[in-house]
Protein backbone atom coordinates (compact mmCIF):
# COMPACT_ATOMS: atom_id res chain seq x y z
CA UNK A 1 0.00 0.00 0.00
CA UNK A 2 1.12 3.82 -0.13
CA UNK A 3 0.32 6.98 2.08
CA UNK A 4 -0.43 9.93 0.17
CA UNK A 5 -0.64 13.19 2.04
CA UNK A 6 -1.96 16.82 0.95
CA UNK A 7 -1.81 20.59 1.75
CA UNK A 8 -3.84 22.19 2.88
CA UNK A 9 -6.72 20.03 3.02
CA UNK A 10 -8.55 22.83 2.60
CA UNK A 11 -9.04 26.54 1.53
CA UNK A 12 -11.23 29.48 0.95
CA UNK A 13 -9.74 31.76 -1.53
CA UNK A 14 -10.61 35.04 -3.56
CA UNK A 15 -11.35 34.85 -6.78
CA UNK A 16 -8.43 35.58 -9.56
CA UNK A 17 -5.92 34.49 -6.81
CA UNK A 18 -3.80 30.93 -7.49
CA UNK A 19 -3.70 28.47 -4.61
CA UNK A 20 -0.80 25.71 -5.34
CA UNK A 21 -1.83 22.20 -3.62
CA UNK A 22 1.19 19.15 -2.54
CA UNK A 23 1.12 15.93 -2.76
CA UNK A 24 3.54 13.74 -0.96
CA UNK A 25 3.74 10.11 -1.39
CA UNK A 26 5.47 7.40 0.93
CA UNK A 27 7.30 5.59 -2.03
CA UNK A 28 8.80 6.06 -5.22
CA UNK A 29 6.38 5.91 -8.16
CA UNK A 30 6.65 6.76 -11.42
CA UNK A 31 2.84 8.07 -12.40
CA UNK A 32 1.32 10.56 -10.16
CA UNK A 33 -2.33 11.75 -11.19
CA UNK A 34 -4.54 14.78 -10.22
CA UNK A 35 -8.10 14.66 -10.30
CA UNK A 36 -11.01 17.10 -9.98
CA UNK A 37 -14.42 15.90 -7.79
CA UNK A 38 -16.71 18.76 -8.18
CA UNK A 39 -19.55 19.12 -5.69
CA UNK A 40 -21.78 15.89 -5.75
CA UNK A 41 -20.26 14.38 -8.52
CA UNK A 42 -17.71 12.12 -9.55
CA UNK A 43 -14.02 11.91 -10.27
CA UNK A 44 -12.46 13.59 -13.47
CA UNK A 45 -8.37 13.63 -14.40
CA UNK A 46 -6.77 16.72 -14.77
CA UNK A 47 -3.62 15.57 -15.83
CA UNK A 48 -0.61 12.51 -15.60
CA UNK A 49 2.76 13.69 -14.15
CA UNK A 50 5.93 11.96 -14.55
CA UNK A 51 8.63 12.40 -13.23
CA UNK A 52 11.07 14.54 -15.16
CA UNK A 53 8.76 15.03 -18.29
CA UNK A 54 5.65 17.49 -18.56
CA UNK A 55 2.50 16.59 -17.44
CA UNK A 56 -0.48 15.39 -19.70
CA UNK A 57 -3.71 16.85 -19.43
CA UNK A 58 -7.34 15.61 -20.24
CA UNK A 59 -9.17 17.18 -22.43
CA UNK A 60 -10.68 20.49 -21.01
CA UNK A 61 -7.96 20.89 -18.73
CA UNK A 62 -4.56 23.20 -19.90
CA UNK A 63 -1.26 23.69 -18.40
CA UNK A 64 -2.04 27.39 -18.27
CA UNK A 65 -4.65 27.03 -15.23
CA UNK A 66 -3.59 23.90 -13.96
CA UNK A 67 -0.37 23.88 -13.75
CA UNK A 68 1.72 20.73 -12.23
CA UNK A 69 5.40 20.45 -10.92
CA UNK A 70 7.44 16.42 -10.95
CA UNK A 71 10.40 17.35 -9.35
CA UNK A 72 10.93 13.96 -7.81
CA UNK A 73 9.76 10.85 -7.57
CA UNK A 74 7.84 11.21 -4.38
CA UNK A 75 5.89 14.94 -4.61
CA UNK A 76 3.99 16.50 -6.99
CA UNK A 77 2.03 19.92 -6.92
CA UNK A 78 -0.74 21.55 -8.77
CA UNK A 79 -1.54 24.99 -8.86
CA UNK A 80 -5.00 26.26 -9.63
CA UNK A 81 -4.71 29.33 -11.60
CA UNK A 82 -6.77 32.48 -11.74
CA UNK A 83 -9.08 30.82 -10.22
CA UNK A 84 -13.50 31.29 -10.26
CA UNK A 85 -15.95 30.18 -8.37
CA UNK A 86 -16.46 27.21 -10.68
CA UNK A 87 -13.24 25.57 -9.35
CA UNK A 88 -14.72 25.23 -6.23
CA UNK A 89 -13.93 21.41 -5.83
CA UNK A 90 -12.51 18.80 -4.08
CA UNK A 91 -8.62 17.99 -5.82
CA UNK A 92 -7.26 14.59 -5.57
CA UNK A 93 -3.80 13.32 -5.61
CA UNK A 94 -3.37 9.73 -6.45
CA UNK A 95 -0.33 7.06 -7.59
CA UNK A 96 0.24 3.69 -8.34
CA UNK A 97 3.17 2.05 -6.05
CA UNK A 98 5.35 -1.31 -6.79
CA UNK A 99 3.67 -4.17 -8.09
CA UNK A 100 0.21 -4.46 -7.28
CA UNK A 101 -1.63 -2.02 -10.08
CA UNK A 102 -3.61 -0.52 -6.71
CA UNK A 103 -4.11 2.89 -6.74
CA UNK A 104 -4.24 5.10 -3.72
CA UNK A 105 -5.46 8.36 -3.72
CA UNK A 106 -4.92 11.54 -0.95
CA UNK A 107 -7.56 12.45 1.65
CA UNK A 108 -7.91 15.78 -0.97
CA UNK A 109 -7.99 19.48 -1.01
CA UNK A 110 -11.15 21.12 -0.30
CA UNK A 111 -11.05 24.30 -2.35
CA UNK A 112 -13.69 26.71 -2.06
CA UNK A 113 -13.26 30.09 -4.08
CA UNK A 114 -15.41 33.33 -3.77
CA UNK B 1 -11.72 4.05 -24.92
CA UNK B 2 -12.94 3.13 -21.23
CA UNK B 3 -16.26 3.96 -19.65
CA UNK B 4 -18.07 3.15 -16.32
CA UNK B 5 -22.05 3.05 -15.83
CA UNK B 6 -23.13 2.84 -12.34
CA UNK B 7 -26.69 1.23 -12.52
CA UNK B 8 -28.40 3.08 -9.37
CA UNK B 9 -27.03 6.85 -8.75
CA UNK B 10 -28.71 5.73 -5.19
CA UNK B 11 -29.07 1.93 -3.03
CA UNK B 12 -31.11 1.91 0.05
CA UNK B 13 -31.08 -1.13 2.18
CA UNK B 14 -32.15 -2.51 5.75
CA UNK B 15 -29.08 -3.40 8.02
CA UNK B 16 -28.84 -7.11 7.65
CA UNK B 17 -29.91 -6.99 4.13
CA UNK B 18 -27.74 -7.74 0.97
CA UNK B 19 -26.07 -5.24 -0.93
CA UNK B 20 -25.86 -4.93 -4.66
CA UNK B 21 -24.15 -2.35 -6.42
CA UNK B 22 -24.15 -2.73 -10.05
CA UNK B 23 -21.38 -1.92 -12.54
CA UNK B 24 -21.13 -2.22 -16.55
CA UNK B 25 -18.00 -1.25 -17.95
CA UNK B 26 -17.06 -0.78 -21.56
CA UNK B 27 -13.39 -1.18 -22.23
CA UNK B 28 -11.17 -2.19 -26.21
CA UNK B 29 -8.79 -4.42 -23.85
CA UNK B 30 -9.12 -6.78 -21.24
CA UNK B 31 -9.69 -4.30 -18.13
CA UNK B 32 -8.36 -3.53 -14.83
CA UNK B 33 -11.30 -3.24 -12.54
CA UNK B 34 -11.99 -1.59 -9.33
CA UNK B 35 -13.86 -0.52 -6.29
CA UNK B 36 -13.58 1.91 -4.07
CA UNK B 37 -15.46 3.99 -1.21
CA UNK B 38 -15.98 7.53 -0.18
CA UNK B 39 -17.07 8.33 3.16
CA UNK B 40 -18.05 11.94 4.31
CA UNK B 41 -15.31 14.38 3.89
CA UNK B 42 -13.11 11.51 3.13
CA UNK B 43 -10.90 10.53 0.59
CA UNK B 44 -10.77 7.69 -1.39
CA UNK B 45 -10.19 4.14 0.01
CA UNK B 46 -9.52 0.95 -2.21
CA UNK B 47 -12.27 -1.83 -1.64
CA UNK B 48 -10.89 -4.42 -4.33
CA UNK B 49 -9.87 -4.79 -7.90
CA UNK B 50 -9.82 -7.28 -10.42
CA UNK B 51 -6.74 -7.38 -12.85
CA UNK B 52 -6.48 -11.31 -14.28
CA UNK B 53 -7.04 -14.73 -12.82
CA UNK B 54 -10.09 -15.63 -10.26
CA UNK B 55 -13.26 -13.78 -11.69
CA UNK B 56 -14.62 -13.48 -7.74
CA UNK B 57 -12.58 -11.08 -5.74
CA UNK B 58 -12.65 -10.63 -2.15
CA UNK B 59 -12.28 -7.19 -0.46
CA UNK B 60 -12.01 -5.58 2.43
CA UNK B 61 -15.00 -5.16 5.13
CA UNK B 62 -16.74 -8.05 3.45
CA UNK B 63 -17.20 -6.88 0.25
CA UNK B 64 -16.92 -8.95 -3.05
CA UNK B 65 -17.34 -8.34 -6.51
CA UNK B 66 -17.29 -10.74 -9.79
CA UNK B 67 -15.84 -9.79 -13.30
CA UNK B 68 -17.87 -11.41 -15.96
CA UNK B 69 -16.63 -10.51 -19.28
CA UNK B 70 -19.73 -11.80 -21.10
CA UNK B 71 -21.82 -9.28 -19.03
CA UNK B 72 -19.09 -5.99 -19.42
CA UNK B 73 -20.15 -6.31 -15.32
CA UNK B 74 -18.13 -6.10 -12.22
CA UNK B 75 -20.79 -5.96 -9.64
CA UNK B 76 -20.06 -5.09 -5.95
CA UNK B 77 -21.79 -7.04 -3.19
CA UNK B 78 -21.63 -7.61 0.58
CA UNK B 79 -24.03 -10.79 2.43
CA UNK B 80 -25.33 -8.25 4.99
CA UNK B 81 -25.07 -4.77 5.30
CA UNK B 82 -24.36 -2.82 8.42
CA UNK B 83 -24.44 1.04 8.76
CA UNK B 84 -20.88 1.67 9.02
CA UNK B 85 -21.29 0.70 4.89
CA UNK B 86 -23.08 3.75 4.30
CA UNK B 87 -21.12 5.61 2.27
CA UNK B 88 -20.66 6.75 -1.87
CA UNK B 89 -19.22 3.89 -4.26
CA UNK B 90 -17.18 4.58 -7.16
CA UNK B 91 -16.61 1.91 -9.79
CA UNK B 92 -13.56 2.44 -11.91
CA UNK B 93 -11.57 0.84 -15.19
CA UNK B 94 -8.34 1.09 -16.37
CA UNK B 95 -6.81 -0.10 -19.72
CA UNK B 96 -3.46 -0.75 -18.74
CA UNK B 97 -1.39 -1.49 -15.40
CA UNK B 98 -0.05 1.64 -14.72
CA UNK B 99 -2.57 3.92 -16.41
CA UNK B 100 -5.31 6.73 -15.23
CA UNK B 101 -8.50 5.96 -13.95
CA UNK B 102 -12.04 6.15 -15.33
CA UNK B 103 -14.88 6.11 -12.94
CA UNK B 104 -18.43 5.68 -13.21
CA UNK B 105 -20.71 8.53 -11.70
CA UNK B 106 -20.51 6.70 -8.08
CA UNK B 107 -23.61 4.86 -5.99
CA UNK B 108 -24.83 6.47 -2.35
CA UNK B 109 -25.33 3.83 -0.18
CA UNK B 110 -28.15 4.18 2.56
CA UNK B 111 -28.08 1.33 5.55
CA UNK B 112 -31.46 1.76 7.11
CA UNK B 113 -32.06 0.42 11.06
Amino acid sequence: SAVISQKPSRDICQRGTSLTIQCQVDSQVTMMFWYRQQPGQSLTLIATANQGSEATYESGFVIDKFPISRPNLTFSTLTVSNMSPEDSSIYLCSATPGQTYEQYFGPGTRLTVT
Amino acid sequence: AQSVTQLGSHVSVSEGALVLLRCNYSSSVPPYLFWYVQYPNQGLQLLLKYTTGATLVKGINGFEAEFKKSETSFHLTKPSAHMSDAAEYFCAVRATSYGKLTFGQGTILTVHP
